[in-house]
């Protein structure tokens, strides 16, 4: 079974300071991860994604995540936040070897607030 | 532009009546899925399909009907809305399984009456 624990329901963080949201996951087995972001009255976007291969991932708009096997997290960054960063921020996993029945497992989010 | 095309964005109705969310997605993806968003609950996985003709019961399809007609189109039906379907609905697709990662539409806020 999988799951994700999402830490911290809302962030907020001054503009031009780091953006951490922190992600971790339990899977038995080696897992995909995701972040996604929703921006207010829009759909999820796929921010970035990890498959196994860098450890290190980069996403659209400077964010980028880093899978850490021995903490189980996936902690999403940006070391400088601009107000155009306020959103909420879903952090997923699937089972890497599901095949076709493989199915994302989503966090509850993290409203990042982001003050001039 | 590759898309999912949700309709209507926004929908105040009334118990009981009939409704249906359209979906329709132009990448040619074999899987498509529904979710709603509900406030401390997260997204929760309505129906999915994996292809065409093939759909199955998602976390929570008490109430919902789907299908699957055709590749592009995945249209999510409440034949008899109840307030608590008052929910924001979302449709998904993905080239293959959605753990590749998925493509979303904008959104359906859903208000029943």
């Amino acid at each position: 079974a999988q799951s994700v624990t999402q830490l911290g329901s809302h962030v907020s963080v001054s503009e031009g300071a780091l953006v951490l949201l922190r992600c971790n996951y339990s899977s038995s087995v080696p897992p995909y991860l995701f972040w996604y972001v929703q921006y207010p009255n829009q759909g999820l976007q796929l921010l970035l994604k990890y498959t196994s291969a860098a450890t290190l991932v980069k996403g659209i708009n400077g964010f980028e995540a880093e899978f850490k096997k021995s903490e189980t997290s996936f902690h999403l960054t940006k070391p400088s936040a601009h107000m155009s960063d306020a959103a909420e921020y879903f952090c997923a996993v699937s089972a890497a070897n599901a095949g076709n029945n493989r199915k994302l497992i989503w966090g509850l989010g993290t409203s990042l607030a982001v003050n001039p | 532009e590759a898309q999912v095309t949700q309709n209507p964005r926004y929908l105040i109705t009334v118990t009981g009546k009939k409704l249906t969310v359209t979906c329709s997605q132009n990448m040619n993806h074999e899987y498509m899925s529904w979710y709603r968003q509900d406030p401390g609950l997260g997204l929760r996985q309505i129906y999915y399909s994996m292809n065409v003709e093939v759909t199955d019961k998602g976390d929570v399809p008490e109430g919902y009907k789907v299908s699957r007609k055709e590749k592009r189109n995945f249209p999510l039906i409440l034949e008899s809305p109840s307030p608590n379907q008052t929910s924001l609905y979302f449709c998904a697709s993905s080239p293959r399984a959605e753990g590749y990662g998925a493509f979303f539409g904008q959104g359906t806020r859903l208000t029943v009456v």
